[in-house]
């Protein structure tokens, strides 16, 4: 597709459980953040992929979180043994470099909403 | 470390009237500053941006300036329209970094016909 896709749009889990959120960036786009939205916040940056790694994980909050990218195209964001505060909008953005002189210019999907019961 | 603080929203306004949202911001050297606005139902998308001081940046009627001596980035539209109702992110990037943004907590504009 022509933009960033995320699937699922929506997620309601159960307390203690697992789960999985799919990213698939702009083809070609070789930059992928996630970001995590709570309500009445601004997105908060989780993750940098730059191809296949993980450049920069610093805003993961714990090693509950976990991001791969095994292509360097597609990207799944997991969370074990899911509590009530990861519920949230998990927002996924891509860029055609990361190092590209702060264009600023990051394609976002629509994001995951996340709700733990 | 880098912050952004936006005015609290919403702004209620009527089809015509001019708009200001504040933005300033803490950041260590000379970030680029951007303002991303989110319509209802589709995702964030960059409005305009600015990368040095007293640059201006301006898109759909919108404009904010770079001003380093205030460390702000406001946004203004002489007129706006119904169909510019959304919520308007202002943020930064390290000039250091990857492109990550750092988001302020977003303005909600209502705009009544």
């Amino acid at each position: 597709g022509a933009g960033v896709s995320q699937t699922p749009s929506n997620k309601v889990t159960e307390k203690g459980k697992y789960v999985e959120l799919r990213c698939d960036p702009i083809s070609g786009h070789t930059a992928l953040y996630w970001y995590r939205q709570s309500l009445g916040q601004g997105p908060e940056f989780l993750i940098y992929f730059q191809g296949t790694g993980a450049a920069d994980d610093s805003g993961l909050p714990n090693d509950r979180f976990f991001a791969v990218r095994p292509e360097g195209s597609v990207s799944t964001l997991k969370i074990q043994r899911t509590e009530r505060g990861d519920s949230a909008v998990y927002l996924c953005a891509s860029s055609l470099t990361g190092t590209s002189g702060n264009t600023g210019e990051l394609f976002f999907g629509e994001g995951s909403r996340l709700t733990v019961l | 470390g880098d912050s952004v603080t936006q005015m609290e929203g919403p702004v209620t306004l009527s089809e015509e009237a001019f708009l200001t949202i504040n933005c300033t911001y803490t950041a260590t050297g000379y970030p680029s500053l951007f303002w991303y606005v989110q319509y209802p139902g589709e995702g964030l998308q960059l409005l305009l941006k600015a990368t040095k001081a007293d640059d201006k940046g301006s898109n759909k009627g919108f404009e904010a300036t770079y001003r380093k001596e205030t460390t702000s980035f406001h946004l203004e539209k002489g007129s706006v329209q119904v169909s510019d109702s959304a919520v308007y992110f202002c943020a930064l990037s390290d000039p250091s970094g990857y492109s990550t943004l750092t988001f302020g907590k977003g303005t909600m504009l209502l705009v009544s016909p």
